[in-house]
């Protein structure tokens, strides 16, 4: 089965610009979760969605937004990009069956310049 | 919030030898994961405790789940160069009806082959 998948590999965004990141999640696994991880730290969780619906948000501006299709898959959304958004920006989907194992996609890395 | 502690945050060790890393909470914890991160990967996931006491083993990992639920532990027996990445343990949280884990700092080993 394949994995997470996420696009694009690689991003380079100048302050102010927006940016979309996609994730497409195991098959069958119903929730999503992206996490932003800066160079030398652990990930921070952003969102979760589950059947489309936002589930949970951490400590990230309005500026991150996201959504979850139909067929599970989802986007990331950040607007107005800072310089501090510069991070690896990872999927992660799970089963939602109770158990908390994620499994993470290759991320995609955001260099704002 | 609930953060984790985990010690030490890097460890060299000669390929060979055996190693112990330790993930503390001040707070109870309803379950524990742990995630492997090779450079330049994401975080793959290794084990998942829930039980208080509970071992587990993998191969030449061995995870331990505190008594009380508030600590951690993962030992590697006879490291090898294989093993080199960030180990991050990680407690999963509900939180509004959403599953997020909480990552700490990690802990980065490196392997003198």
């Amino acid at each position: 089965d394949a994995g997470v998948t996420q696009s694009p590999t690689h991003l380079i965004k100048t302050r102010g610009q927006h940016v979309t990141l996609r994730c497409s999640p195991i098959s069958g696994h119903k929730s999503v979760s992206w996490y932003q991880q800066v160079l030398g730290q652990g990930p921070q969780f952003i969102f979760q969605y589950y059947e489309k619906e936002e589930r949970g948000r951490g400590n990230f501006p309005d500026r991150f937004s996201a959504r979850q299709f139909p067929n599970y898959s989802s986007e990331l959304n950040v607007n107005a990009l800072l310089l501090g958004d510069s991070a690896l920006y990872l999927c992660a989907s799970s089963p939602w069956d109770g158990t908390y194992e994620q499994y993470f996609g290759p991320g995609t890395r955001l260099t704002v310049t | 919030g609930q953060q984790v502690m985990q010690i030490p945050q890097y460890q060299h060790v000669q390929e060979g030898e055996d190693f112990t890393t330790y993930c503390n909470s001040s707070t109870t914890l309803s379950n524990i994961q742990w995630y492997k991160q090779r450079p330049g990967g994401h975080p793959v996931f290794l084990i998942q405790l829930v039980k208080s006491g509970e071992v587990k083993k993998q191969k030449r990992l061995t995870f331990q789940f505190g008594e009380a639920k508030k600590n951690s532990s993962l030992h590697i027996t006879a490291t090898q160069t294989t093993d080199v990445g960030t180990y991050f343990c990680a407690p999963g949280k509900t939180q509004g009806g959403s599953e997020k884990l909480v990552f700490g700092k990690g802990m980065k080993l490196t392997v003198n082959p």
